[in-house]
């Protein structure tokens, strides 16, 4: 069965810093990927997607993730946060018959300290 | 352009009354979909239309929940009655089109049954 595993359901970074947010997946074909970021009181907003092509794809707001098919993980960076970055983040794959049907995992919080 | 519109953003009733919650998508979106996220879960796929028709309803939870798109514009999703397990957040999201995986998302309508 499809599914996707984030691994750390919180993390503290200190402003300045780096950041890496693990994501796994289990999909039988080619998946299509997604990172979401929740803020409070805010809708999902897409970050970047990986469907084909370059495996270290570009996102908004100074994110980029690199699919790694061997290691069936699809991982979020930033290189340097900023307290604004402070919300939850979803990693996704899209399943179901054309990829409709998006399978999230569980979220992971990013906290930011000063 | 006005972004995915959810109604109310927030619900409160007892258990055994009926709510119905309401999704404006994006205009000339022909998907749409509903996800729900229970007690800080995994946000979890409900189903998904195109235009008025319901193309993948299998994360409907159970026959209390009903879905309906008139006209392939406007969503509802009636819960009736309403249950205990039922609270949680109800997101709708959008895309366009069948080539285009990218769905964007309303802020969420926040039920609590008591």
């Amino acid at each position: 069965a499809q599914s996707v595993t984030q691994p750390d359901i919180h993390i503290t970074v200190s402003e300045g810093a780096s950041l890496e947010l693990r994501c796994n997946y289990s999909y039988g074909a080619t998946p299509y990927l997604f990172w979401y970021v929740q803020s409070p009181g805010q809708g999902l907003q897409l970050l970047l997607k990986y469907f084909s092509g370059d495996t270290l794809v570009q996102g908004i707001k100074g994110f980029e993730a690199e699919f790694k098919r061997s290691q069936s993980s699809f991982n979020l960076r930033k290189p340097s946060v900023h307290w604004s970055d402070a919300a939850e983040y979803f990693c996704a794959v899209g399943a179901g018959t054309g990829g409709f049907k998006t399978i999230f995992g569980a979220g992971t919080r990013l906290f930011v300290k000063a | 352009e006005a972004g995915v519109t959810q109604f109310p953003s927030h619900s409160v009733i007892e258990k055994g009354q009926t709510v119905t919650l309401r999704c404006d998508p994006i205009s000339g979106h022909d998907n749409l979909y509903w996800y729900r996220r229970v007690m800080g879960k995994e946000i979890k796929f409900l189903l998904h239309f195109v235009k008025e028709s319901k193309q993948d309803e299998s994360g409907m939870p159970n026959n209390r929940f009903l879905a309906e798109r008139t006209g392939g514009t406007y969503s509802t999703l009636k819960v009736q009655p309403a249950e205990l397990e039922d609270s949680g957040v109800y997101f709708c999201a959008s895309s366009f089109g069948g080539s285009s995986y990218e769905q964007y998302f309303g802020p969420g309508t926040r039920l609590t049954v008591t």
